[in-house]
């Protein structure tokens, strides 16, 4: 199974602050890697999808950078509505498994 | 717009059976590049895929919940379905369905249902 690994755990962070976020495979994943948003009481929403497209209808405020093991998320100029879990996931192979998440809340 | 609901008993006993339904809505669940699946994410965790179906009746499963899961899909309804037998306190989430899509490198869970919370207690 390919496990999936993101740091920080949690950040603290103002509204404006750039945002980084990474995320690493156990293997190589090639360019087969997700990211999502999840607010509390709500379904994840895709953001990223391999490894740097942005989703439709996502703002260009979020990016994602990255192949083979190491991966990143990037949020310019952090919104209140950003205040939320984000989570990577691979889909490399079946196992589709998820990372930990990622908590980022307001300083 | 696409839209997927759960449906099932929010409570099940423990080694009882847990089964939801997925209806989905605004499109076909036989379109060509979409599977269908399941997801779960226990009370402050974080998320378990559970498992896949393609419209052809093709599944495929999380080896960890391998001998306990049955996907199936009817196309009729444009519904598809999970079962989880023998449950335990463990399986107590939120589970969610969501529409896969895969081409080539672009292979994601890009449609979510709202998710629906079981909990397994006597």
């Amino acid at each position: 199974d390919i496990q999936m690994t993101q740091s920080p755990s949690s950040l603290s962070a103002s509204v404006g602050d750039r945002v980084t976020i990474t995320c690493r495979a156990s293997q190589s994943i090639s360019s087969y890697l997700n990211w999502y948003q999840q607010k509390p009481g709500k379904a994840p929403n895709l953001l990223i999808y391999a490894a740097s497209s942005l989703q439709s209808g996502v703002p260009s405020r979020f990016s994602g950078s990255g192949s083979g093991t190491d991966f990143t998320l990037t949020i310019t100029s952090l919104q209140p509505e950003d205040f939320a879990t984000y989570y990577c996931q691979q889909s490399y192979s079946t196992g589709f498994t998820f990372g930990p998440g990622t908590k980022v809340d307001i300083k | 717009q696409l839209q997927l609901q759960e449906s099932g008993p929010g409570l099940v006993k423990p080694s009882e059976t847990l089964s939801l339904t997925c209806t989905v809505s605004g499109g076909s669940i036989s379109s060509g590049s979409y599977y269908w699946g399941w997801i779960r994410q226990p009370p402050g965790k974080g998320l378990e895929w559970i498992g896949t179906i393609y419209y052809t009746g093709s599944t495929y499963y999380n080896p960890s919940l391998k001998s306990r899961v049955t996907i199936s899909v009817d196309t009729s309804k444009n519904q598809f379905s999970l079962k989880l037998s023998s449950v335990t306190a463990a399986d107590t989430a939120v589970y969610y369905c969501a529409r896969r899509i895969a081409v080539a490198v672009h292979d994601a869970f890009d449609i979510w249902g709202q998710g629906t919370m079981v909990t397994v207690s006597s």
